[in-house]
């Protein structure tokens, strides 16, 4: 069993839809990182949270940390926030971060 | 600052070559992350250095696979003799949390595709 799971792995969606993307995690963990890889393949860091929710622009993180879940919200999507997110924690017993497989995301104009 | 900084963008070789990765991380992060990508296993890290100093490299996938980080501006990851199972992107990403290595905001390089013929 993975110790990071992502839902769903693939998500097509019209242009203005909200959009959620799950994260639940089996270990205790220090932080949680969602990352967005774009197709030509860079990575960059959204969100680093260890409790509660932030906000940047039209994406919101949130994480639960008694249910060990996290989930990132896009409001009034658009065709360029098609990429894969990733979703990663840092493990509280070791500090290694282990990576989510990832949600492919499209967004259709 | 220009950001994480790696080198080559793109690697073709042939099995049983040498590879040398290179990675610059941004000015005043202390701590540097290897990390492999591949379409089956996606991110994983290989490797991560605090202050120079190898921290945990049990993600090495085995002896052919080696990191250096002789200063605090460049890290190399080396593949010797190379095969094809290790055709993936390389990336490279720094940090600098407050508290535990985990808890720093990443920083990615554009990553290195490597690709062993």
């Amino acid at each position: 069993k993975n110790e990071v799971e992502q839902s769903p792995q693939n998500l097509t969606a019209q242009e203005g839809e909200f959009i959620t993307i799950n994260c639940s995690y089996s270990v205790g963990i220090s932080a949680l990182h969602w990352l967005q890889q774009h197709p030509g393949g860079g990575i960059v860091s959204l969100f680093m949270l260890s409790s509660g929710k932030k906000k940047h622009g039209r994406l919101i993180a949130t994480i639960n940390i008694q249910e060990k879940h996290s989930s990132l919200h896009i409001t009034a999507s658009h065709p360029r926030d098609s990429a894969v997110y990733i979703c990663a924690v840092a493990d509280g017993r070791d500090d290694k971060i282990i990576f989510g497989k990832g949600t492919r995301l499209h967004i259709l104009p | 600052d220009a950001g994480v900084i790696q080198s080559p963008r793109h690697e073709v070789t042939e099995m049983g070559q040498e590879v040398t990765l290179r990675c610059k991380p941004i000015s005043g992060h202390d701590y540097l992350f290897w990390y492999r990508q591949t379409m089956m296993r996606g991110l994983e890290l290989l490797i991560y250095f605090n202050n120079n100093v190898p921290i945990d490299d049990s993600g090495m996938p085995e002896d052919r696979f080696s990191a250096k980080m002789p200063n605090a501006s460049f890290s190399t990851l080396k593949i010797q003799p190379s095969e094809p199972r290790d055709s993936a992107v390389y990336f490279c990403a720094s940090s600098s949390p407050k508290i535990l290595a985990g808890s720093g905001e990443l920083f990615f390089g554009e990553g290195s595709r490597l690709t062993v013929l």
